[in-house]
C-alpha cells in the first residue's frame, strides 16, 4: 500500500541554523511527493514538490529531491527564520488511484531568536 | 484566484447531537476532499469527490457521517449524532485534478469540539 513516514518532533532550533526532516513513502506506483506547513490556525499550504525520480522541488529557501532509490524525500533549508516555526507535514499522491493523498504524522519545528 | 472556503472555523457541540460543515472549493476544481486531522496528527482521508460523485470513501464512518456534493461545486460533511472522539479539525481541500502534479489546496479548517 501507499505510506509516508516523518522523523518524529517536536525539533527546536536556533535561529539561522540548518533543518531537515526526514520522510521516507512507501508507494505501490510512482506517486508524485509534496511538503506542505501548517502555521497555527491555519490549514495546510504548498511548500514544494516533486513528480519524478531526481527532481528537486524548492520554495522559500526549503529543498528537498525525489530519491527513488532510498524511497525519501527530505526537507532541508540552510538556515531557518523564527517564522519557519509550523508543523510540516510530507505527503505522496498515487495518480494511478484516482490521486488519493497519503500524509505523514507531522514534524512540528519550533525556531528560537 | 480565491482559495478554497470552509465555515464555521469553529464549532462546540454535545455528544449526540449533530453537526454541519460547508465547503466552496476553487472555482473549476473537480476534485473535493473532506479529511480528518486530530491534534498531533496528519489529515486522515474521510471522502473524496470527483465532480458529484464518490472516488472514495472507505474511511468514512457510515453510521454517524454522511457527505454530499449537489451539482459538483459546494459539498456539506454532516456527523449525527457526534461522539466525543470526533473532536478535530476538519479540513476540505480542492484539487484542479489535472495531472500528477496537481496538489491539493486546503481551506482553513473547521475545528469542532465534542463536550
Amino acid at each position: 500500500g501507499n505510506s509516508v513516514t516523518q522523523m518524529e518532533g517536536p525539533v527546536t532550533l536556533s535561529e539561522e541554523a540548518f533543518l531537515t526532516i526526514n520522510c521516507t513513502y512507501t508507494a505501490t506506483g510512482y506517486p508524485s511527493l509534496f511538503w506542505y506547513v501548517q502555521y497555527p490556525g491555519e490549514g495546510l499550504q504548498l511548500l514544494l514538490k516533486a513528480t519524478k525520480a531526481d527532481d528537486k522541488g524548492s520554495n522559500k529557501g526549503f529543498e528537498a529531491t525525489y530519491r527513488k532509490e532510498t524511497t525519501s524525500f527530505h526537507l532541508e533549508k540552510g538556515s531557518v527564520q523564527v517564522s519557519d516555526s509550523a508543523v510540516y507535514f510530507c505527503a505522496l499522491s498515487d495518480w494511478d488511484t484516482g490521486n488519493q493523498f497519503y500524509f505523514g504524522t507531522g514534524t512540528s519545528l519550533t525556531v528560537i531568536p | 484566484e480565491a482559495g478554497v472556503a470552509q465555515s464555521p472555523r469553529y464549532k462546540i457541540i454535545e455528544k449526540r447531537q449533530s453537526v454541519a460543515f460547508w465547503c466552496n472549493p476553487i472555482s473549476g476544481h473537480a476534485t473535493l476532499y473532506w479529511y480528518q486531522q486530530i491534534l498531533g496528527q496528519g489529515p486522515k482521508l474521510l471522502i473524496q469527490f470527483q465532480n458529484n460523485g464518490v472516488v472514495d470513501d472507505s474511511q468514512l464512518p457510515k453510521d454517524r457521517f454522511s457527505a454530499e456534493r449537489l451539482k459538483g461545486v459546494d459539498s456539506t460533511l454532516k456527523i449525527q449524532p457526534a461522539k466525543l472522539e470526533d473532536s478535530a479539525v476538519y479540513l476540505c481541500a480542492s484539487s484542479s485534478h489535472r495531472d500528477r502534479a496537481s496538489p491539493l489546496h486546503f481551506g482553513n479548517g473547521t475545528r469542532l469540539t465534542v463536550t
